[in-house]
């Protein structure tokens, strides 16, 4: 297992489209989570999962954002109709049941452009 | 609200030299604070964590000390290298909650040789 691993590693989209992230966690992690990182800014919580279930999606996840992730394995993060303001980088991590206390292990992100 | 303050934006310091940056949080129920490192291109990785029941921990050239009554920790890292240059992330988590992490902006670090 070489870690969390994060697919693509750069999109540049048009304004409207959609994209969809992938997401391959550590492979004895059940716990998931995305967080959007923005130039000079400190990751921000987007939304978490506990094998398939989502327990938590933070407000900054608008109704154009989705997560899933089916079967308690890897996970994707779509955006509809993309928006200047979704220009970040997107992170992933995974951790052990018991969560954050013993840190995350992030993927090296996906960066959103929105042209 | 931020909830975490981190300072300074930005840190220069020769080769051998102490690095130290603040973090300030603001809700009394977080228990756990860490610190990530992050280089350009790569996702944060954690460097070292304390809770509040201790004052201090130490791992190599790494300490981070803690605060509770001022709500405040930092980072100190001793003899600090070229290869030590990146942007550090102080965080809170608990409360609660022993999943979400609430970041600081970060600290650009650059060691000079």
């Amino acid at each position: 297992d070489t870690g969390v691993s994060q697919n693509p590693r750069h999109k540049i989209t048009k304004r409207g489209q959609n994209v969809t992230f992938r997401c391959d966690p550590i492979s004895e992690h059940n716990r998931l989570y995305w967080y959007r990182q923005t130039l000079g800014q400190g990751p921000e919580f987007l939304t978490y999962f506990q094998n398939e279930a989502q327990l938590e999606k933070s407000r900054l996840l608008s109704d154009r954002f989705s997560a899933e992730r089916p079967k308690g394995s890897f996970s994707t993060l779509e955006i509809q109709r993309t928006e200047q303001g979704d220009s970040a980088m997107y992170l992933c991590a995974s951790s052990l049941p018991q969560g954050a206390r013993y840190g995350y292990t992030f993927g090296s992100g996906t960066r959103l452009t929105v042209v | 609200q931020q909830q975490v303050k981190q300072s300074p934006q930005s840190l220069i310091v020769q080769k051998g030299g102490i690095s130290i940056i603040n973090c300030a949080y603001e809700n009394t129920a977080f228990d756990y604070f860490p610190w990530y490192q992050q280089f350009p291109g790569k996702g944060p990785a954690l460097l070292i964590a304390i809770r509040p029941d201790v004052s201090e921990k130490k791992e190599g050239r790494f300490t981070i000390s803690f605060n509770k009554s001022a709500k405040q920790f930092s980072l100190h890292i001793m003899d600090s290298q070229p290869g030590d240059s990146a942007t550090y992330f102080c965080a809170a988590g608990g409360g609660g909650s022993n999943y979400k992490l609430t970041f600081g902006k970060g600290t650009l670090l650059t060691v000079n040789p």
